[in-house]
């Protein structure tokens, strides 16, 4: 079965950066793009940007664009997505979603990572 | 960057009732629309896509429909499990932009 498992909570000082993981597995990972996605607390869904496992190619939310960076190591499966120069509303679960592009942007989602920026 | 608009952001309705969402987007977007739930405290769940597509596993009652700008989530028959934001999001191009959601209660 398709499964996503992020790297668990943490808690970062403002202007530091920050590295989540995804590890996929019940599915071939180069033919899928992964999404990602974030919710401040009490707040809705926010799309960070994508990037496709095969070849690497990203696309960002332009809000994002500059701090946000997304990898993948094929090798093992595994999606990351890294955001710089963490601020206070920065606080947020961190989601990553399969993405198939057509005809749905993410059918399987991981378990979310929260991210506590603080002083 | 094409905005998406739900509405209402907040409902309260009977066990049994029919429930509409409506989304919207300034710009056509084909049919390029799907639909998520997420309950209190857990992660977001498919239900719709192409806009009128039920997601394997979603029960019959939820249907979606639209297309071009105009798009709408019902619930057939409002159950106590249903009590969940919804949330409806474009990929027709990027940004992928989520609606900002609608909250379902039970009256």
């Amino acid at each position: 079965q398709v499964q996503l498992v992020q790297s668990g909570a943490e808690v970062k000082r403002p202007g530091a950066s920050v590295k989540v993981s995804c590890k996929a597995s019940g599915y071939t990972f180069t033919d899928f793009y992964i999404q990602w996605v974030r919710q401040a607390p009490g707040q809705g869904l926010e799309w960070m940007g994508w990037i496709y496992a095969n070849s690497g190619g990203t696309n960002y939310a332009q809000k994002f664009q500059g701090r946000v960076t997304m990898t993948r190591d094929t090798s093992i499966n595994t999606a990351y997505m890294e955001l710089s120069s963490l601020r206070s509303d920065d606080t947020a679960v961190y989601y990553c979603a399969r993405d198939p592009q057509d005809p749905t942007p993410a059918d399987y989602w991981g378990q979310g990572t929260l991210v506590t920026v603080s002083s | 960057d094409i905005q998406m608009t739900q509405s209402p952001s907040s409902l309260s309705a009977s066990i049994g009732d029919r429930v509409t969402i409506t989304c919207r987007a300034n710009q056509g977007i084909n049919n390029y629309l799907a639909w998520y739930q997420q309950k209190p405290g857990k992660v977001p769940k498919l239900l719709i896509y192409a806009a009128s597509t039920l997601q394997s596993g979603v029960p019959s009652r939820f249907s979606g429909s639209g297309s071009g700008t105009d798009f709408a989530l019902t619930i057939s028959g409002l159950q106590p499990e249903d009590v969940a934001t919804y949330y409806c999001q474009k990929h027709d191009s990027a940004p992928w932009t989520f609606g900002q959601g609608t909250r379902v209660e039970i009256k």
